[in-house]
């Protein structure tokens, strides 16, 4: 099945730093989306995008859908405290049914 | 509702006993999933409902592991003769199916075998 490879595994961010993470596939998906999971909590939607090419913010959070349709990122703006947490990237394609593939996962937390 | 619905919350169970997880969707959703992420980890599939069928059970760990969809709505997952090992927070997720779905997750139910 599809694979989908998310970097960095995990990143210290200190308050105020922009923070990158991207995920690559080895085939194409039709959508793209982000979540974002807190401690103890469910991941929450952030971001969806639909189409090559889309790049698309949600306050601080910007997120593009590669134009290979192989990969995406999602940057965030001037960290602050509370963007700590697990970002998932999920691809979708279309004969797939309403199956979604997930990233293994990024952690972001904060410097000592 | 407003959201997907998980409970219970939180579970402790004795090794062996056996446990039911219940889901209650978003309403309207008629596509429904089940994952389960052990601690630091990432999302392990492990079944898919569309309607009351599950196309796509594959991700089952075991034939320990069983779930249900009745009336298009609430499901249930089933976990017979726990092991420690199936110690996680299961998630539930929901979605209207529709092309370019996006998908609604739970707020899990955190299970702990000792």
């Amino acid at each position: 099945g599809q694979q989908l490879n998310q970097s960095p595994q995990s990143m210290f961010i200190q308050e105020g730093e922009d923070v990158s993470m991207n995920c690559t596939s080895s085939s194409i998906f039709n959508t793209w989306l982000w979540y974002k999971q807190d401690p103890g909590e469910g991941p929450v939607l952030l971001i969806a995008l639909y189409k090559a090419g889309e790049l698309t913010s949600n306050g601080r959070l910007t997120a593009q859908f590669g134009i290979t349709r192989k990969d995406s990122f999602l940057n965030i703006s001037a960290s602050i405290p509370s963007d700590v947490g697990i970002y998932f990237c999920a691809g979708h394609l279309n004969n797939a049914g309403n199956m979604l593939t997930f990233g293994g996962g990024t952690r972001l937390m904060v410097k000592p | 509702g407003a959201g997907v619905s998980q409970s219970p919350s939180n579970k402790v169970t004795e090794k062996g006993k056996d446990v039911e997880l219940r889901c209650d969707p978003i309403s309207g959703h008629t596509a429904l999933y089940w994952y389960r992420q052990s601690l630091g980890q990432g999302l392990e599939f492990l079944i898919y409902f569309q309607g009351n069928s599950a196309p796509d059970k594959s991700g089952l760990p075991s034939d320990r592991f069983s779930a249900e969809r009745t009336g298009g709505s609430v499901s249930t997952l089933t976990i017979q003769r726990t092991q420690q090992e199936d110690s996680a927070v299961y998630l539930c997720a929901s979605s209207t199916g529709d092309i370019g779905i996006t998908i609604y997750f739970g707020e899990g139910s955190w299970l702990t075998v000792v």
